[in-house]
């Protein structure tokens, strides 16, 4: 099956600084990406839809200022916290689809990335 | 539908026994359907999926559900391993439009040996 990537699989940063998370799609294109976020033994929330050459789209509740996206490139998207505090501590999980065929499409997730700020 | 505030529910089976997992989806226009296994901190992995135009799907082990009329789907897990603990997600979406999965709440399965 496809790959999505992620990293840093794991990152502690002190409370103000701006952390930023890759994810790849390693052997497939995907102009859309997706960005969802989890709390332990909780779903996982939908926070924005990453899209290639143009705005990410946000879901309602989720600050655009603080949870910078940018998809630079057909493989690439990045999720920047900025200013991070304690109650940005979560799991960071992107997604991104796969054509396969005339018409199957399929989502494919990264490993997920542990944010813990202090 | 989105489960803020919610905590996981748990299932506990005994190894070789038969595992049924529920969900309730929101959305009456969603199409396609698909079930997620999530293993402690890794991302979700795919199961299987159902399109809205079936109302079973059989796989290796695993069979999904889906009853439309009451927005609900459940995935059985036949002979369930060890292997098969972890926390089970059903996710909805509208089918090959690139689009944004919407996660129920997910159910904690334990196998015991």
């Amino acid at each position: 099956g496809a790959v999505v990537s992620q990293h840093p699989s794991r990152v502690i940063c002190k409370s103000g600084t701006s952390v930023k998370i890759e994810c790849r799609s390693l052997d497939f294109q995907a102009t859309t990406m997706f960005w969802y976020r989890q709390f332990p033994k909780k779903s996982l929330m939908l926070m924005a839809t990453s899209n290639e050459g143009s705005k990410a789209t946000y879901e309602q509740g989720v600050e655009k200022d603080k949870f910078l996206i940018n998809h630079a490139s057909l493989t690439l998207s990045t999720l920047t916290v900025t200013s991070a505090h304690p109650e940005d501590s979560s799991f960071y999980i992107c997604s991104a689809p796969k054509v396969a065929g005339i018409s199957q499409e399929t989502q494919y997730f990264g490993p997920g990335t542990r944010l813990l700020v202090l | 539908g989105e489960s803020v505030g919610l905590h996981l529910p748990t299932l506990s089976v005994q190894e070789g026994d038969n595992s049924i997992i529920n969900c309730a989806y929101s959305n009456s226009a969603s199409d396609y359907f698909i079930w997620y296994k999530q293993e402690s901190g890794k991302g979700p992995q795919f199961i299987i999926d159902i399109r809205s135009n079936m109302d079973k799907r059989q796989g290796q082990r695993v069979t999904v559900l889906l009853n439309k009329t009451v927005k609900h789907l459940s995935l059985q897990i036949a002979a369930t391993q060890p292997g098969d603990s972890a926390v089970y997600f059903c996710a909805e979406t509208l089918y090959n439009q690139g689009g944004k999965l919407i996660f129920g709440q997910g159910t904690e399965l334990s196998v015991k040996p």
